[in-house]
This record gives C-alpha cells, structure tokens and sequence, in this order.
C-alpha cells in the first residue's frame, strides 16, 4: 500500500520561495510519476507540474513554467516542489499524487494529505 | 494546450436520483481521461480511469462512457456520500482538469 506524506505548512512573504516535500513509502518509487496539483480557497483543481523520478526530466503546466522546479530523490523516495516569486496568488492547498500505473502522468490514485502555502506579507 | 470544460457547473439533486456530469476537451484525447471526487478539506479521489474503468472499490453506481472530445460521469441513485465536487483531467498531453461540478442538495 502506497503512502505519500507531505511537509508541514507554510507561511511565506511575497517574492520569497516556498519548497514542499512528499515522501513515499511502501511501493515502487521511480517508475510512477508523482505530479504536483494546487487548490486555491475555494476554487478548483490545478495541476502545476509533475515528474517521474526514473527519468528525471520534469514536465510543467505552461503557466508555471520559470517559477516551478519539480525534483525527485530516488535514494529517499521524495519529491519535492519549489515555487519561486511568491504572491497572494499562490496561497493555497498543494497536494502531491501518484499515477495510477507506471510510465506516464495518468491519473492519480494516491495522494498525499496537502500541504497549505499561506502567501502574506 | 487542451481546454477542458464540465456542465453544468452546479446541480441540486436528492438522494436516489441520477445525475450526469459531462465533460469536453477542445481536442480529441482519446481515451485519456480521469474523473475525481473531491469532499471539503480531503483530498480528491479518483473515480473513473481511462475514461469509463472503474477504481478499485469504488461503487458501481459511478459510471463513466465517452471518448475523443466528449465524456460523462453518472451517478446512479445518488447516496447521501455523493454529495460533493467532481472534476474530470486529461492526461492525453500536459495533464488539466476541468472546473469541476458541485453536486449539493
């Protein structure tokens, strides 16, 4: 049974950077991709970016493309997300998932518990 | 990059009804093509993968048909756990959900 846990919360300044870990225990780790989908207060889901560890080369969502950096750690079974440039904009609920069979970003089966990002100055 | 939209946007439904959510991409995505349930403050859950399998223990009232650009999600007999926010996601190139359905009472 596949089990993904987040880091704690975080309250940022603006234009400041936020980094986000997702540790993975109990199954195969770099095979499946793990993709990163954000939730602002009250609106819907986003996906941001993602990656699959084995191949190393991350892919982004085009409006997170410069600002976003998706890395993996096979040695410890972590992801992580590192959001630069800050703004209110970014306040929110980050959530880290895995696909559902290995190779390619499909849908998403595990999830971890969200980590929220509170942006304020 | 591929614009998903769902309708409606919301729906008032009772328990036992059916209801159906659609969702459209503005290309063809073939069969790549998930749908989530999501509660207040958890997590999504995948419902449907690949357009119409069913997850793993999810109820057999969830049903998804559909392919290229246009996709559904039923409910049969709405439970009183239905109620909650339901977003599909093509995974056929850069992933993207849509704007998701709130499904209340």
């Amino acid at each position: 049974q596949v089990h993904l846990v987040q880091s704690e919360a975080e309250v940022k300044k603006p234009g400041s950077s936020v980094k986000v870990s997702c540790k993975a225990s109990g199954g195969t780790f770099s095979s499946y991709a793990i993709s990163w989908v954000r939730q602002a207060p009250g609106q819907g889901l986003e996906w941001m970016g993602g990656i699959i560890p084995v191949l190393v080369t991350p892919k982004y969502a085009q409006k997170f493309q410069g600002r976003l950096t998706v890395t993996a750690d096979d040695s410890t079974t972590t992801a992580y997300m590192e959001l630069t440039n800050l703004t209110s904009d970014d306040t929110g609920m980050y959530f880290c998932a895995r696909a559902y069979k290995p190779g390619d970003f499909y849908g998403m089966d595990v999830w971890g518990q969200g980590t929220t990002v509170i942006v304020s100055s | 990059d591929i614009q998903m939209t769902q309708s409606p946007s919301s729906l008032s439904a009772s328990v036992g009804d059916r209801v159906t959510i659609t969702c459209r991409a503005s290309q063809n995505i073939r069969s790549y093509l998930n749908w989530y349930q999501q509660k207040p403050g958890k997590a999504p859950k995948i419902l449907i993968y690949a357009a119409t399998r069913l997850q793993s223990g999810v109820p057999s009232r969830f049903s998804g048909s559909g392919s290229e650009t246009n996709f559904s999600l039923t409910i049969n007999s709405l439970q009183p756990d239905d109620f909650a926010s339901y977003y599909c996601q093509q995974t056929y190139t850069t992933p993207g959900f849509g704007p998701g359905t709130k499904v209340d009472v």
